[in-house]
């Protein structure tokens, strides 16, 4: 059975870098794009950004500079970091491929 | 950017009823169309890729149609599982983009 497992901290201050992982259990999805997306307290869906296994990255213009997307195959997990948070960065940050997402991790930046 | 502008914004039913959102592409997307649902406290479910596609597991109540610029997401038969905010989201061009969702409720 497919699971997303995400990791990584749920409280930042302003400037720091979040980072989140995503590890991929039972399948590799080989040929698809591997997304983080995040939602704002009680607002819609944004899109940050995607990399394939082979490490082809597409990302949001709206977050480009602060973004950076990874994949680490031999754990068949990706990860995400943005730098430079601020409290406009608080939302809830899922990982996704195909059918499948992960349980969403609550990363709230406060001083 | 392509802007996804779903509507209604909310919507009330009742079980049994058959309910039909609409999502509207500013551009020609063709039928680079997926549907979500999403109940609160959850992350989102994969419904719908393809314009009109099921995904596994996803029961044959829901059904998508459209291509181009405008879509729909129907479901045959309301039940109270299906009580949830439902979003459309493109991926004809980047950057991917989410209409603003459609929240179902009793």
């Amino acid at each position: 059975q497919v699971q997303l497992q995400q990791r990584g901290a749920g409280l930042l201050e302003p400037s720091e870098t979040l980072s989140l992982t995503c590890a991929v259990y039972g399948g590799s999805f080989s040929g698809y794009y591997w997304k983080w997306i995040r939602q704002p307290p009680g607002k819609g869906l944004e899109w940050i950004g995607e990399i394939n296994r082979s490490g082809s990255t597409n990302y949001n213009p709206s977050l480009k500079s602060r973004v950076t997307i990874a994949v680490d195959t031999s754990k068949n997990q990706f990860s995400l970091n943005l730098s430079s948070v601020t409290a406009a960065d608080t939302a809830v940050y899922y990982c996704h491929v195909e059918d499948y997402w992960g349980q969403g991790t609550l990363v709230t930046v406060s001083s | 950017d392509i802007q996804m502008t779903q509507s209604p914004s909310s919507l009330s039913a009742s079980v049994g009823d058959r309910v039909t959102i609409t999502c509207r592409a500013s551009q020609d997307i063709s039928n680079y169309l997926a549907w979500f649902q999403q109940k609160p406290g959850k992350a989102p479910k994969s419904l719908i890729y393809a314009a009109s596609s099921l995904r596994n597991g996803v029961p044959s109540k829901f059904s998508g149609s459209g291509s181009g610029t405008d879509f729909t997401l129907t479901i045959s038969s309301l039940q109270p599982e299906d009580f949830a905010t439902y979003y459309c989201q493109q991926y004809n061009t980047y950057p991917l983009t989410f209409g603003g969702g459609t929240k179902v409720e009793i």
